[in-house]
């Protein structure tokens, strides 16, 4: 199986912030990346797909990089809505994973 | 619009079986693999099983920590998912979702979760 390490687990920052997310693989993956947004009591939803794809409806703010092993998340302009909880996910191989999360909080 | 919506969960005892379903609506289901995500109470996510459209011949995939328990199946002409859940252990309570799944992209659209409870 592909071990994912994301880091940091918890994101203290004010609005308007650049923000990163960083995930890191135990192989390497391409660009068979995904990131998601989950907020508490909903269910996640899909942000970015291999690596840097925004998907349709997401803001611009949002964009990711990387391919590989090192992948990275950034919100330019954090907002209010963004206060969340972000995942990556591997979907290179079998077991497909999720890394560990990251909570985004208000400072 | 798409939507996808689980069914089935509850309270079960450990040893127990469940089976949850996904009903899904809004596009032609028979296309597309659906996989299987959990979440237990406070935690994170967790990848349980995929399983893929007819036309790759329909076959699964599952996490270590549910193969040989859990079965992943679909009926094409209900559009409609199922997870049975066999053997229940108290780690296997979670919020299960069931997502639509391709490989561009994975897990495009996901459904409200069904809370399922393991416990004497």
């Amino acid at each position: 199986a592909i071990w994912m390490t994301q880091s940091p687990s918890l994101l203290s920052a004010s609005t308007g912030d650049r923000v990163t997310i960083s995930c890191r693989m135990s192989q390497g993956i391409s660009s068979y990346l995904a990131w998601y947004q989950q907020k508490p009591g909903k269910a996640p939803e899909l942000l970015i797909y291999a690596a840097s794809t925004l998907q349709s409806g997401v803001p611009s703010r949002f964009s990711g990089s990387g391919s590989g092993t090192d992948f990275t998340l950034t919100i330019s302009c954090l907002q209010s809505e963004d206060f969340a909880t972000y995942y990556c996910q591997q979907y290179y191989s079998f077991p497909w994973t999720f890394g560990q999360g990251t909570k985004v909080e208000i400072k | 619009e798409v939507q996808l919506v689980e069914s089935g969960g509850g309270l079960v005892q450990p040893g127990r079986s469940l089976r949850l379903s996904c009903t899904a609506s809004g596009f032609t289901f028979g296309d597309y693999a659906m996989s299987w995500v959990r979440q237990a109470p406070g935690k994170g996510l967790e990848w349980v099983g995929f399983i893929r459209s007819k036309a790759y011949g329909g076959t699964t995939e599952y996490a270590a920590s549910v193969k040989g328990r859990f079965t992943i199946s679909r009926d094409d002409s209900k559009s409609i998912a199922y997870l049975q859940m066999n053997s229940l252990k108290t780690e296997d309570t979670a919020v299960y979702y069931c997502t639509r799944s391709s490989s561009v992209p994975p897990n495009d659209y996901w459904g409200q979760g069904t809370l399922v409870t393991v416990s004497s």
